[in-house]
């Protein structure tokens, strides 16, 4: 069974990077796209962007200029930075595999955005 | 970049009720269409993929159908652990999720 955990800090001055990580357990991360995806508190769900096994990435077109998503096969987890942060960019933030039946989340991280 | 539009945004239904909520995408999908359940605090949780298969451990009172632009989630016999917000997911062009619909306490 696939486990997705995330890790990272929560609290994020405005301006800065947000970085993330999710480490992947029970399951290679060289199969399957990996994904973020995030929560602002009381709304719906965005997906951030993706990444194969190949490190070829697709991003939200409104974060694409913001967003680089990486993956490193060695330590079997992939990361998330989100630079030039602000308040809109508090959320929850989940890693995923999304495809079809194939579906595993984290349980979430909040991420606030704050000086 | 495709745009999914769900319908309702809130449904008041009783248990035992039947449930119908329809999500409209912006250019054809196919059947490349999912649909989450999310509790509060909790990650959102798969119920169907392909637009109307049932992912496994599903209870079969849920069903999706639909292809191309419309396609719709019905629960029948809607029980006390159903209440929750429902997305619909496109994953034909990468990824985009419905603004949710939240089905309530009639």
């Amino acid at each position: 069974q696939v486990q997705l955990q995330e890790s990272g800090p929560g609290l994020v001055k405005p301006s800065e990077t947000l970085s993330l990580t999710c480490t992947v357990s029970g399951g290679s991360i060289s199969r399957y796209y990996w994904s973020w995806v995030r929560q602002p508190p009381g709304k719906g769900l965005e997906w951030i962007g993706s990444i194969y096994n190949s490190g070829s990435t697709n991003y939200n077109p409104s974060l694409k200029s913001r967003v680089t998503i990486s993956v490193d096969t060695s330590k079997n987890h992939f990361s998330l930075k989100l630079s030039s942060v602000t308040a809109a960019d508090t959320a929850l933030y989940y890693c995923a595999s999304m495809g079809g039946n194939h579906d595993y989340w984290g349980q979430g991280t909040l991420v606030t955005v704050s000086s | 970049d495709i745009q999914m539009t769900q319908s309702p945004s809130t449904v008041s239904a009783s248990v035992g009720d039947r449930v119908t909520i329809t999500c409209r995408a912006s250019q054809s999908i196919s059947g490349w269409l999912a649909w989450y359940q999310q509790k509060a605090g909790k990650a959102p949780e798969l119920l169907i993929y392909r637009a109307s298969s049932l992912q496994n451990g599903v209870p079969s009172r849920f069903s999706g159908s639909g292809s191309g632009t419309e396609f719709t989630l019905t629960i029948n016999g809607l029980q006390p652990d159903d209440f929750a917000t429902y997305y619909c997911q496109q994953y034909d062009t990468y990824w985009t999720f419905g603004q949710g619909t939240k089905v309530e306490v009639k």
